[in-house]
């Protein structure tokens, strides 16, 4: 199965919002409302975020959201804060066979 | 609270065998599907292999199918990874992960939560 695709790195100052990209193809985030997005710290188990392309848990600050189109999911923190700083992760429902999560590669977020 | 508490990891040969347990607590166990999931030092998560809540659907990502074998005990409320012919690039963190609301193997709700992991390290 291949990784979704997300960039390496993103940054943004304090205040200001990012969105971070997670595209994959028909077979996975376009084909199904199975999008979720993690974050981690270094050292720590990852974190849920959002679920199901736009779902926060309880729990979750309102700053983050997600979105869905076509083939590409994105993750939006708005109002940066320093504790955002850490790795994010998108993965995804895929029909490539049965029963399978893929990820993407993680995005490392640096507030500056 | 919800807990997900792993086990059984540790240095092994290339080659060799081991079996991870994942001890869930908080939760009615069976009624969701269950993970592990992996992270090699300094790289990204890799899903490894799911079950649904009656072990009836089961999956593998391909780096491990035929060689990991993932089971649940209900009863116990546990999970288990047993791995066979180990490689050096098995290398890894596995965490235990409980799917949010789906039970069965169609649908995908976000891992939430996880456990702390424990560390696999497969070396001569």
């Amino acid at each position: 199965q291949s990784a979704l695709t997300q960039p390496a790195s993103v940054s943004g100052s304090p205040g200001q919002s990012i969105t971070i990209s997670c595209t994959g193809t028909s077979s996975d985030v376009g084909g199904y409302n199975y999008v979720s997005w993690y974050q981690q710290h270094p050292g720590k188990a990852p974190k849920l975020m959002i679920y199901e392309v736009s779902n926060r848990p309880s729990g979750v600050s309102n700053r983050f959201s997600g979105s869905k189109s076509g083939n590409t999911a994105s993750l939006t923190i708005s109002g940066l804060q320093a504790e955002d700083e850490a790795d994010y992760y998108c993965s995804s429902y895929t029909s490539s066979s049965t029963f399978h999560v893929v990820f993407g590669g993680g995005t490392k977020l640096t507030v500056l | 609270e919800v807990q997900l508490v792993e086990s059984g990891g540790g240095l092994v040969q290339p080659g060799r065998s081991l079996r991870l347990s994942c001890a869930a607590s908080g939760f009615t166990f069976d009624d969701y599907a269950m993970h592990w999931v992996r992270q090699a030092p300094g790289k990204g998560l890799e899903w490894v292999s799911g079950i649904s809540w009656n072990s009836g659907s089961i999956g593998y990502a391909d780096s491990v199918k035929g060689r990991f074998t993932i089971s649940r005990d209900n009863a116990k409320n546990s999970l288990y990874l047993q791995m066979n012919s180990l490689r050096a690039e098995d290398t890894a963190l596995y965490y235990c992960a409980k799917d949010m609301d789906c039970s069965g193997g169609s649908c995908y709700s976000g891992f939430d939560p996880w456990g702390q992991g424990t560390l696999v390290t497969v070396s001569s």
